[in-house]
């Protein structure tokens, strides 16, 4: 059984620029969520993807967006990155739905500069 | 107020003792309720789930109140190895499961 995997591990970019994380779930998994934790804060919700589809989103504007492919892996897109924007982001996989708690990944950490 | 607070640490606890950890959730709808592990620049990791009253998972027992809208997490015989921090969680119904900030955790020798 394969655990989530997340990539990049680390990520740089300016403010302004566009960045596009990816996840590979679980397998045996069909839904991805998406969290943003920034230092010593907890993980706070983007959306979650189930079997393709947005299912929940948090309060994040527009800007943050995403996608979830037929083999469930998913990609998360953020669009004029802000300074505020550094932080880690998390791939969350799981069973239908989150009723039953997440695998995480170990993360991207973005800066923005 | 937030959807899901946690006690504001640190725990700053000697090897052996036992510690509690306390959370609160606004949404009476929540129906799942979850404690997450997390290392340092570590992802977090499931500790345990909590549907009903209440779980135990050897040392750790997770107990959860509908009423007052809280749950808990009792550490007994802490290790060195529990040093981390805690994260409280609750779920609200399949698709959105919020976490607190968590309260950290230093066990000493």
């Amino acid at each position: 059984e394969t655990g989530v995997t997340q990539s990049p591990t680390h990520l740089i970019k300016t403010r302004g620029q566009q960045v596009t994380l990816r996840c590979s779930s679980q397998s045996g998994h069909n839904t991805v969520s998406w969290y943003q934790q920034a230092l010593g804060q907890g993980p706070q919700f983007i959306f979650q993807y189930y079997r393709e589809e947005e299912n929940g989103r948090g309060n994040f504007p527009p800007r943050f967006s995403g996608l979830q492919f037929p083999n469930y892996s998913s990609e998360l897109n953020v669009n004029a990155l802000e300074l505020d924007d550094s932080a880690l982001y998390l791939c969350a996989s799981s069973l239908e739905g989150d009723k039953y708690g997440y695998t995480f990944g170990s993360g991207t950490r973005l800066t923005v500069v | 107020r937030k959807e899901v607070e946690q006690d504001p640490g640190p725990f700053n606890v000697p090897e052996g003792a036992t510690v509690a950890f306390n959370c609160t959730y606004s949404n009476s709808a929540s129906q799942s309720f979850f404690w997450y592990r997390q290392d340092c620049r570590k992802e977090p990791k499931l500790l345990m789930s909590v549907y009903s009253s209440g779980n135990e998972d050897g040392r750790f027992t997770a107990q959860l109140n509908r009423a007052s809208q809280y749950i808990s997490l009792l550490i007994r015989d802490s290790k060195l190895s529990d040093s981390a921090t805690y994260l409280c969680a609750a779920n609200t119904g399949g698709f959105k499961t919020i976490f607190g900030a968590g309260t950290r955790l230093f066990v000493k020798a």
